[in-house]
């Protein structure tokens, strides 16, 4: 059964630094979408893309983060200057149609220093 | 606004006894709601969705849930839990109907599950 894949499992990085987390979406796919899990909180959507732009995004989703499709296959996640705060588990998930079940990641946990 | 409140933040049962993990939601449309399970260290794998078609889901693994609008509720059950069910579970609704929306995921704070032998 095709997954979604992300790349790395645990990223660790100084405060400050640009990370940029990687997922590859199920190839037929057509919406895809970051959430985050602060450890000991809940899931929380971060930005929704479709058709090679962001469709939506939430109050986390500040200027510090961007979303690129660079290739036909590769969604990345991108921090510019990492704050302790985004210390969490980044999700990436995708779908073939709004409102069908998205299919998620195992995940990569962030950990800033 | 569509929100959910997972009744349990931690349910514990026993082998081969009944699982109810409560889930309540809130939503001025009709919702698509999801059932997530998250194993350590793992993804969040679909258990089952409702999307208006039966009240009654069945899901993976012998879940299921039933949908009860009087009530505004989506409790997932188990008849028999085995060990392999400890986990988080997760009730979700569909942020779908909102204008605008693509159908971002709305999480409940999770329930974990254990399992004693």
């Amino acid at each position: 059964e095709p997954e979604v894949t992300q790349t790395p499992s645990h990223q660790v990085t100084q405060m400050g630094q640009e990370v940029i987390l990687r997922c590859v979406p199920i190839s037929n796919h057509l919406y895809f979408y970051w959430y985050r899990q602060i450890l000991g909180q809940k899931v929380e959507f971060l930005v929704s893309f479709y058709n090679n732009e962001i469709s939506e995004k939430s109050e986390i989703f500040d200027d510090q983060f961007s979303v690129e499709r660079p290739d036909g296959s590769n969604f990345t996640l991108k921090i510019r200057s990492t704050k302790l705060e985004d210390s969490a588990m980044y999700f990436c998930a995708s779908t073939g149609r709004r409102g069908q079940p998205q299919h998620f990641g195992d995940g990569t946990r962030l950990s800033i220093l | 606004a569509q929100s959910v409140t997972q009744l349990d933040s931690h349910v514990s049962v026993s082998e081969g006894t009944p699982v109810l993990l409560r889930c309540n939601y809130s939503s001025s449309y009709s919702p698509s709601l999801f059932w997530y399970v998250q194993h350590p260290n793992k993804g969040l794998q679909l258990l089952l969705k409702y999307t208006s078609a039966a009240t009654l889901v069945k899901g993976i693994n012998g879940f299921e849930a039933e949908f009860k609008k009087s009530e505004t509720s989506f409790h997932l059950t188990k008849p028999s839990a085995h060990m392999s069910d400890a986990a988080e579970y997760f009730c979700v609704v569909s942020d779908l109907l909102r204008g605008g929306s693509q159908g971002n995921l709305i999480f409940g704070k999770g329930t974990k599950l254990s399992v004693k032998p």
